[in-house]
């Protein structure tokens, strides 16, 4: 079905770790986005990916997509502080749909 | 940097009654959503609009819900007979382009139905 495997759920992680989260489907693809969402405000756009195998950064953030069109993965290279919040992998499906089907969200604490 | 702008930030109505929830999509954006969040799950989508017309919908985006853009900037969701179900937070998103190109939110309303 149209449904995506967000994992992990949550991770605690120490102030200058690097993070990975990553989301599959058993469905094909054919845009991932990577969305940052704080307390209390709307999912903010971090990477937008369109094709197989593009990998792209934004600053110490880097994403990939999945070769099969099937799954991405998020990196955070030298986490901060301000990195925590929930972050949600969203995907277009392939045959045209307008909509976003969201992962369930990975929320981040980062300890200073 | 231009934003999708959300119109209360929190509603609270009586269950059984209607609300219209507003948004400003980004000036130059020709494709509309709406999507909800129940407290703690993820987001769901609800509706798309281009056209003034609606070209998607999910089977959540039933008869008791409806869209509309009464002018040039706004972009309205109306949810007639309120059930305590629907309390979640609404975001509106915008984009250039329906299939491509990637949509931006604003930071929602919060509904709460007693």
């Amino acid at each position: 079905g149209q449904q995506l495997n967000q994992s992990p759920q949550s991770m605690f992680i120490q102030e200058g770790e690097d993070v990975s989260m990553n989301c599959t489907s058993s469905s094909i693809f054919n845009t991932w986005l990577w969305y940052k969402q704080d307390p209390g405000e709307g999912p903010v756009l971090l990477i937008a990916l369109y094709k197989a195998g593009e990998l792209t950064s934004n600053g110490r953030l880097t994403a990939q997509f999945g070769i099969t069109r099937k799954d991405s993965f998020l990196n955070i290279s030298a986490s901060i502080p301000s990195d925590v919040g929930i972050y949600f992998c969203a995907g277009r499906f392939q045959g045209g749909s307008e909509k976003l089907v969201f992962g369930k969200g990975t929320k981040l604490t980062v300890n200073p | 940097e231009p934003e999708v702008t959300q119109t209360p930030s929190h509603q609270v109505t009586q269950m059984g009654q209607e609300v219209i929830l507003r948004c400003v999509p980004i000036s130059n954006h020709l494709y509309f959503y709406w999507y909800r969040q129940i407290l703690g799950q993820k987001v769901e989508f609800l509706v798309s609009f281009y056209n003034n017309e609606i070209s998607e919908k999910s089977e959540i985006f039933d008869d008791q819900f409806s869209v509309e853009r009464p002018d040039g900037s706004n972009f309205t969701l109306k949810i007639r007979s309120t059930k305590l179900e629907d309390s979640a937070m609404y975001f509106c998103a915008s984009s250039e382009e329906g299939r491509v190109q990637p949509q931006h939110f604003g930071d929602g309303t919060r509904l709460s139905i007693l």
